[in-house]
């Protein structure tokens, strides 16, 4: 089975430049989230797709946004990039079957802002 | 602001020793847990999930929940090398909206 996969891997944008980050989740997997991790502020979600629709999101400005596909294939997209957005950008695909629990993540998209 | 604390370490134990992973959180609602693991340079990894108090074994990983006291715990029995990592522990709000902790980096030594 093939793992979680995020393209790229890696980014440099200027600041003011957008962004478009993809990710594609394991077969199966309906539900698509995305966190940003930094050294300062650890692990934080952002948003979570399930059959393209946004389930949830968290406290992030509005420049940050996302959209799934029918094929659960997941874009997110950073505006008016600030020197703060220079992250670690994860996605992970989930299972949720009863109590049963699946997640895996990608191995991310370093995004640098200069 | 839902919090999720814990102690960032680094915890050391001998190699074969329990080690003992602790995490507190703020909201008296929350329902499930996670706890996961992180090798420097990796992707987080999901190790335990739990949502009833109580114990969950699974291998040699045990999470602990005590929802009253508002914590929750893993334990790492016969600790090994490779089980030197950054572990996070996170609250589930619903739809994988996540709370992290800051994570405790856990050495353990040959």
């Amino acid at each position: 089975k093939a793992g979680v996969t995020q393209t790229p891997r890696y980014l440099i944008k200027t600041r003011g430049q957008q962004v478009t980050l993809s990710c594609s989740p394991i077969s199966g997997h309906r539900s698509v989230s995305w966190y940003q991790q930094t050294p300062g502020q650890g692990l934080q979600f952002l948003f979570e797709y399930f059959s393209e629709t946004q389930r949830n999101k968290g406290n992030f400005p509005g420049r940050f946004s996302g959209r799934q596909f029918s094929n659960s294939r997941s874009e997110m997209n950073v505006s008016t990039l600030e020197l703060g957005d220079s992250a670690l950008y994860l996605c992970a695909s989930s299972l949720v079957q009863g109590m049963n629990y699946e997640q895996y993540f990608g191995p991310g998209t370093r995004l640098t802002v200069t | 602001q839902k919090e999720v604390e814990q102690n960032s370490g680094p915890l050391s134990v001998p190699e074969g020793a329990i080690a003992s992973l602790n995490c507190t959180y703020s909201d008296r609602g929350s329902q499930s847990f996670f706890w996961y693991r992180q090798y420097s340079g990796k992707s987080p990894e999901l190790i335990m999930f739990i949502y009833s108090n109580g114990d969950k074994e699974d291998g040699r990983f045990t999470a602990q929940l005590n929802k009253a006291s508002q914590y929750v715990s893993l334990l790492i029995r016969d600790s090994q090398p490779s089980d030197s990592a950054t572990y996070l522990c996170a609250v589930n709000e619903g739809y994988q909206k996540v709370t992290f902790g800051i994570g405790t980096k856990l050495q353990v030594i040959p």
